[in-house]
C-alpha cells in the first residue's frame, strides 16, 4: 500500500498570509506515459464530509478559489493557500489514486488563525 | 444535482452489528463506483471498500475483510455498508462517496453516519 504522510499536523496563519502543506507519498504517484501525478486534495470542515479541491495534483475543481493551488510530482507534492481567508480554516488531506485499491489518505493537516 | 444522503446515527454494543444505507440521487446509479471510508474522531479517513453498482461486484479494504459487507440495490437506487463483531474502535462517522465522473478520486460524498460502539 502507498503511504501518505502530511506536514506539518497543524499550522496557524495570520490572515492574508500563505500557507503551506506538504504530502510525501511512499512510491511516485507519476503516471509518465501521460505526465500525470495521481493525487487529491481535500478540505473538511467540521461536521462535514471532505471536499475535492485539487485532483491529478494541480487541477482546481471548478468554483474552488484561486487561492488554492496545487504542485508537486513524483513523491512531493505542496497545496498552498496565497492568501488565508477565515473561510479556509478546517483540516486538509492529500490522496493518492495511483495504485489502487486501496485508496490511501494523508493524516491530515489543521490549519489555524493566528 | 447528485445528492448522497446517509441513514441516521446508530449506537450499537460491542459484538454487534451495524448496517448504514446511502441512497443515491442525481445521477445514473449503476455508472459509478460507490465506495464507503471510515474516519474515527481526529483521525484521517480510511478506505473500507467499493462497490459496482452494475453488477454487485466489491472490494474490501485488508483491514475489513471478513467484518465488512457493501451491497448495492439498484432497484432503489441505494448502497448499503455492513460492519460485523463491533468493537470500540469501530466508533467513527461513515462515509459513503462516488468514484468523480471525471477520475479515480472522491466525489460526492454522503453527510455521513456517526455510530458509537459502547457497552
Amino acid at each position: 500500500d502507498i503511504v501518505m504522510t502530511q506536514s506539518p499536523d497543524s499550522l496557524a496563519v495570520s490572515l492574508g498570509e500563505r500557507a503551506s502543506i506538504s504530502c510525501k507519498s511512499s512510491q511516485s504517484l507519476l503516471y509518465s506515459s501521460i505526465n500525470k501525478n495521481y493525487l487529491a486534495w481535500y478540505q473538511q470542515k467540521p461536521g462535514q464530509p471532505p471536499k475535492v479541491l485539487i485532483y491529478w495534483a494541480s487541477t482546481r475543481e471548478s468554483g474552488v478559489p484561486d487561492r488554492f493551488s496545487g504542485s508537486g510530482s513524483g513523491t512531493d507534492f505542496t497545496l498552498t493557500i496565497s492568501s488565508l481567508q477565515a473561510e479556509d480554516v478546517a483540516v486538509y488531506y492529500c490522496q493518492q489514486y495511483y495504485s489502487t485499491p486501496p485508496w490511501t489518505f494523508g493524516q491530515g493537516t489543521k490549519v489555524e488563525i493566528k | 444535482e447528485v445528492q448522497m444522503v446517509q441513514s441516521g446515527a446508530e449506537v450499537k454494543k460491542p459484538g454487534a452489528t451495524v448496517k448504514i444505507s446511502c441512497k443515491v440521487s442525481g445521477y445514473i446509479f449503476t455508472d459509478y463506483y460507490l465506495h464507503w471510508v471510515q474516519q474515527a474522531p481526529g483521525r484521517g479517513p480510511v478506505w473500507m471498500g467499493l462497490v459496482d453498482p452494475e453488477d454487485g461486484k466489491t472490494e474490501y479494504a485488508e483491514k475489513f475483510q471478513g467484518r465488512v459487507t457493501i451491497t448495492a440495490d439498484s432497484s432503489t437506487d441505494t448502497a448499503y455498508l455492513e460492519l460485523t463483531s463491533l468493537r470500540s474502535e469501530d466508533t467513527a462517522v461513515y462515509f459513503c462517496t462516488a468514484q468523480s465522473t471525471k477520475g479515480n478520486w472522491f466525489d460526492p460524498w454522503g453527510q455521513g453516519t456517526l455510530v458509537t460502539v459502547s457497552s
